[in-house]
């Protein structure tokens, strides 16, 4: 078991550039979410996508942020005109959604620097 | 309002000791779910533990143990003969029993533990 793939594990934009952060779940995983982490702001909330569907977008940025889940392998999260303060740790992760295996496993996330 | 706190920001402990790391949470549900993560410095987040709401006794796994004291909406992490590999910061989190799986995480404890 390969674990939750990221890709790319670093990327550097300049500011009003768009990033695209990709996120593989594990196999089997019907539930992927997208989480932030900054110094400042701790491990926020984003997004997550149940059997493909968004459930909760409540912590998505109104602007700018967009996410997408095409197909039960791979999740994005796309952000356009980047600016400084969205430099963060983006977090992925999936889980079973029954019973008590909705345990959420995180993969390593993508360290996005925006200059 | 902060629904997972975590008071301690970092404790010190000499390894070979046993250690607890706080947590108090805040929910209106009945049933919830809650779960410790430990992000390594490399940073990342590991799945360590967890315990549901509706179950009495404390989970145990390896050499994590939790104290579960729902009347004081209390999840203690305790960690028995701490190694330096234990040196990390533990997240405490909580999903709320609706049908949405977000979870709320803490502000993390830095534990150092010293040879």
């Amino acid at each position: 078991n390969a674990g939750v793939i990221q890709t790319p594990r670093h990327k550097v934009t300049g500011k009003g550039q768009e990033a695209t952060l990709w996120c593989e779940p594990i196999s089997g995983h019907s539930a992927v979410f997208w989480y932030r982490q900054t110094i400042v702001q701790g491990l926020e909330f984003l997004t997550y996508f149940r059997n493909q569907a968004p459930i909760d977008d409540s912590g998505m940025p109104k602007e700018r942020f967009s996410a997408q889940m095409p197909n039960q392998s791979h999740s994005t999260l796309k952000i356009q005109s980047t600016q400084p303060q969205d430099s963060a740790v983006y977090l992925c992760a999936s889980s079973w959604d029954w019973g008590d295996q909705d345990t959420q496993y995180f993969g390593p996330g993508t360290r996005l620097l925006v200059l | 309002a902060q629904k997972v706190t975590q008071t301690q920001t970092s404790i010190s402990v000499m390894e070979k000791t046993t250690v607890t790391m706080d947590c108090v949470y805040e929910t209106q549900d009945s049933s919830y779910f809650l779960f410790w993560y430990k992000q390594t410095a490399s940073g990342e987040i590991v799945f360590l533990i967890r315990q549901d709401s509706y179950k009495k006794e404390n989970a145990t796994v390896g050499h994590y143990s939790l104290n579960f004291q729902k009347p004081k909406s209390s999840i203690g992490l305790i960690i028995t003969a701490t190694q330096i590999e234990d040196s990390a910061v533990y997240f405490c989190a909580m999903r709320e029993g609706d049908n949405n799986n977000r979870i709320f995480f803490g502000d993390g404890t830095q534990l150092v533990v010293k040879p």
